[in-house]
């Protein structure tokens, strides 16, 4: 069974950083692209970064370009997304999502990042 | 603002179809596969339609996609109160280089 499980969510002050990690089991991670897609409170979702199989292609939405990096260890079946300089507006529920072929078929449950002071 | 447009909600009666639409340009659904998404309260995104009109393993055929030109449809047949969720349209966009999703229609069953 397909499953991602994200972790290191929290509290954070603005200009802060955080660094969620996504653990993924019951398939081959080293063969499929991954993404972050995020949800702030009551708004819809936002494509936030894609990073492929062998981290040789990595994209940004334009909004986090430079705070945020994204990478993976495909050893240890892991995808993780380094957030500095976060901003009141970061606040969302950051999932990570398996892509395949033009879709994102799997999705985590989540990890919610809450920028305040 | 988001590059795809949904209808913020729309509702229906038990048994009715209701249909979802999402308008998008040549860049994203004129070029590329359209994608629909269901978000039950409080839970995570799951793929409905992948590729304008395919299900994946496990979703009922009363859910069904089409695309014409830069706009695309979902449709739910034979509604049913577990249906009740927010709905998203997602595809690539050639020119912005990434996914795009629309802003999300909500289904309510009356």
């Amino acid at each position: 069974e397909v499953q991602l499980v994200e972790s290191g969510g929290g509290l954070v002050k603005p200009g802060g950083s955080l660094r969620l990690s996504c653990s993924a089991s019951g398939f081959d991670f080293s063969n499929y692209n991954m993404n972050w897609v995020r949800q702030a409170p009551g708004k819809g979702l936002e494509w936030v970064s894609s990073i492929t199989s062998r981290s040789s292609f990595i994209q940004y939405t334009d909004s986090v370009r430079g705070r945020f990096i994204v990478s993976r260890d495909n050893a240890k079946n892991s995808l993780y997304l380094q957030m500095n300089s976060l901003r009141d507006e970061d606040t969302a529920v950051y999932y990570c999502a398996r892509q395949y072929s033009s879709s994102h078929d799997y999705w985590g449950q989540g990890a919610l990042v809450t920028v305040s002071s | 603002q988001s590059v795809l447009t949904q209808a913020p909600s729309v509702s229906g009666t038990p048994g009715q179809r209701v249909t979802i639409f999402c308008s998008g340009s040549r860049s994203n659904i004129g070029s590329d596969s359209v994608n629909w998404y269901q978000q039950l309260p409080g839970t995570a995104p799951k793929l409905l339609i992948y590729s304008h009109n395919q299900r994946p393993s496990g979703v009922p055929d009363r859910f069904s996609g089409s695309k014409s030109g830069t706009s695309a449809s979902l449709a739910i047949s034979g509604l049913q109160s577990e249906d009740e969720a927010d709905y998203y349209c997602a595809a690539w966009d050639d020119s912005l280089n990434h996914w795009v999703f629309g802003g999300g229609t909500k289904v309510t069953v009356l």
